[in-house]
């Protein structure tokens, strides 16, 4: 049971803009920072998104970061067949579960 | 550019202890934070804990303490996390991360009889 909560698929056309929620609480995405990372199968994963809303050098700008009270959201534009993978979403996190917390994840398909 | 580079997969018997390695390269590693990160198999990310070696200071999740150590040798540059009491529900691929960026290649960790 993941701490913030996403769904667990999502899909899209090449071309199209999907975007992908994750919700927390005040103690998490209220109050602190927001990380994305993709995974491709069988890979570690790669940061697409720091401090909610920056790029990491490399990270086409189709990829973007906001955020909204206790949820955030990443939203992919232009989508391309290269964009399939496991999404996930990271928050510092004030409890006792830790100073990080994850979301379950978000398998995106590209119809 | 960071790299880290992980020790190879480990099969342990449950109740045993399994301890990983993770060296980096290409940066200062007093400027480092290696946090180690779990995967099961099919599952999302959950996080073990992490250390600041220029302080020799680790933090780890409440789900671990008292089964989880991680230590740093500055004198190598590796990192390890070393989880004892191992059971079937810690097999997982674990990876070590510094900051947010950059990433070891993850080492799995199968435990069973």
């Amino acid at each position: 049971q993941s701490v913030l909560t996403q769904p667990p698929s999502a899909s899209g056309t090449p071309g199209q803009r999907v975007t992908i929620s994750c919700s927390g609480s005040s103690s998490n995405i209220g109050s602190n920072s927001v990380y994305w990372f993709q995974q491709l199968p069988g890979t570690a994963p790669k940061l697409l998104i720091y401090r909610t809303n920056q790029r990491p050098s490399g990270v086409p700008d189709r990829f973007s970061g906001s955020k909204s009270g206790s949820s955030a959201s990443l939203a992919i534009s232009g989508l391309r067949s290269e964009d399939e993978a496991d999404y996930f979403c990271a928050a510092w996190s004030d409890s006792l579960n830790g100073p990080e917390v994850f979301g379950g994840g978000t398998k995106l398909t590209v119809l | 550019q960071v790299q880290l580079v992980q020790s190879g997969a480990e099969v342990k018997k449950p109740g045993s202890s399994v301890k990983v390695s993770c060296k980096a390269s290409g940066g200062t590693f007093n400027s480092y934070t290696i946090t180690w990160v779990r995967q099961a198999p099919g599952q999302g990310l959950e996080w073990v804990g992490r250390i600041i070696p220029v302080l020799a200071r680790s933090n780890y999740a409440q789900k671990f303490q008292g089964r989880v150590k991680i230590t740093a040798d500055k004198s190598t540059s590796t990192a390890y996390m070393e989880l004892s009491s191992l059971r079937s529900e810690d097999t997982a691929v674990y990876y070590c991360r510094d900051g947010f960026e950059y990433w070891g290649q993850g080492t799995l960790v199968t435990v069973s009889s």
